[in-house]
């Protein structure tokens, strides 16, 4: 079976350009998370979502930030404009959620930012 | 507010000794804790979980204990192989429904 599948794996951008990262989580995971990892530091939530309800986006900028779920599958995050501070490796998980048995988190192999 | 803390120095040993990694907590009551293991440039793969009414867990040379008085939790790793270089990510459930708080990690590098 398909684990979750990101891209682009790496991106670099000048600042103040709009960058997309996309997607895909394990088939049947209704929850779905981003989380963004800078180096040396754990995940940080930005955004997650049950089907295709954002039921947690406080952590998500929103002036720049934003996020879809279409049709409750795939999902897209967009960083429009992108600052210096915005380097970093955005990381998307999927799960069964509280219909799971441990909570596990599926994550990607993550999207590598850099802004120049 | 709710805060995680892990090892932030490196953990160095030698082959076939034993690593002992911590995550202690505050503010959390969690009914369980999460462990995860990532390589770098991967995402995190998770490792197991220990529920508030288990005070150990093990799986193959992993054992894990959680001492809800302490609010801390050991990760021990046995018998200790190079291919266990990596970073260890301690996670608490923050809510029912699946938000998890991630420690930042600690690397551990054996040597052979």
């Amino acid at each position: 079976e398909a684990g979750v599948v990101q891209s682009p794996r790496y991106k670099i951008i000048e600042k103040k350009q709009p960058v997309a990262f996309w997607c895909n989580p394990i088939s049947g995971h209704n929850t779905l998370y981003w989380y963004l990892q800078n180096l040396g530091q754990g995940p940080e939530l930005l955004i997650r979502y049950e089907n295709e309800e954002a039921v947690d986006d406080s952590q998500l900028p929103k002036d720049r930030f934003s996020a879809e779920r279409l049709k409750g599958v795939d999902s897209t995050l967009k960083i429009q404009p992108a600052e210096l501070g915005d380097s970093a490796v955005y990381l998307c998980a999927s799960s069964l959620g509280a219909a799971g048995p441990t909570g596990e988190l599926f994550f990607g192999e993550g999207s590598r930012l850099t802004v120049l | 507010s709710q805060k995680i803390e892990q090892n932030s120095e490196a953990l160095n040993i030698q082959e076939g000794k034993t690593a002992t990694l911590t995550c202690n907590y505050t503010n959390y009551s969690p009914a369980y804790l999460q462990w995860y293991r990532q390589d770098p440039g991967r995402g995190p793969v998770f490792l197991l979980l220990i529920r508030e009414n288990e005070k150990e867990k093990r799986k193959e040379r992993l054992k894990v204990t959680f001492d809800t008085t302490l609010k801390q939790s050991l990760f021990h790793i046995t018998a200790s192989q190079p291919a266990d270089s990596a970073t260890y990510l301690c996670a608490l459930p923050t809510d029912s429904w699946g938000k998890f708080q991630f420690g930042a990690g600690t690397q551990v590098v054996v040597t052979p």
